[in-house]
């Protein structure tokens, strides 16, 4: 089993729609969770990050974690032809002090049709 | 907000040359950083992790004579590809941790094609 799992897509949504990416995990250890942005031949840009279980919203954004189910969410409400990208999910089990590296999932590539 | 900028952002090589690719932090102090390589459709592969003024780390796989990462300084880290071969056409990143906070800052990514 891979560490971190995530469906690659690609989806595809009509302007206005809300959007639901996810990722899974094995690592109990993982208490850092973020989300990136990544466009076409573009490094990654992060969007979101939270620790441990919990909620998070940033505009149109909201970041979910569930460490009992192993289970991260990120949604984006009235999505917008802008916000077509790859989503990647990354997460750490580094304390703040460390140099942990993240482990990222394979990334969902997303449409957003005008 | 924190900013790397990686250069070039695209070369092409002849097989056998080797490529020097670079990364400045501009606006903070990047006590580690990460060399990430990302092949079409999968997920970053980290390669190695340096810390300033130290030898990096390299993950298992990677050959560190191949792959030569200098870290000599807090706000540049360059990745150099020896010898490089049309396998190691890839999309190369790299990413810098400064000290306060917890934040890992993206460069923008290196397109290598080795012909």
């Amino acid at each position: 089993q891979k560490e971190v799992e995530q469906d690659p897509g690609p989806l595809s949504v009509p302007e206005g729609a809300i959007v639901s990416l996810n990722c899974t995990y094995s690592n109990s250890a993982f208490q850092y969770f973020m989300w990136y942005r990544q466009y076409s031949r573009k490094g990654p840009e992060l969007l979101m990050y939270t620790y441990s279980s919990g909620n998070k919203e940033d505009g149109r954004f909201t970041a979910q974690v569930d460490k009992s189910s192993k289970y991260i969410s990120l949604f984006i409400r009235d999505s917008q032809p802008s916000d077509s990208a790859t989503y990647l999910c990354a997460m750490s089990s580094d304390s703040g002090a460390g140099s942990y590296q993240l482990t990222f999932g394979k990334g969902t590539k997303l449409s957003v049709i005008p | 907000g924190a900013v790397v900028s990686q250069h070039p952002s695209r070369v092409i090589c002849k097989s056998g040359t080797s490529v020097k690719i670079e990364c400045r932090s501009l606006d903070f102090q990047a006590t580690t950083m990460f060399w990430y390589r990302q092949f079409p459709k999968k997920s970053l592969m980290l390669m190695a992790t340096s810390n300033e003024g130290s030898k990096a780390t390299y993950e298992q796989g990677v050959e560190k004579d191949k792959f030569l990462i200098n870290h000599a300084s807090l706000t540049l880290s360059t990745l150099t590809v020896t010898s490089a071969h049309p396998e190691d056409s890839s999309f190369y990143i790299c990413s810098a941790r400064g000290v306060q906070g917890y934040g890992y800052t993206f460069g923008s990514g290196t397109r290598l094609t080795v012909v």
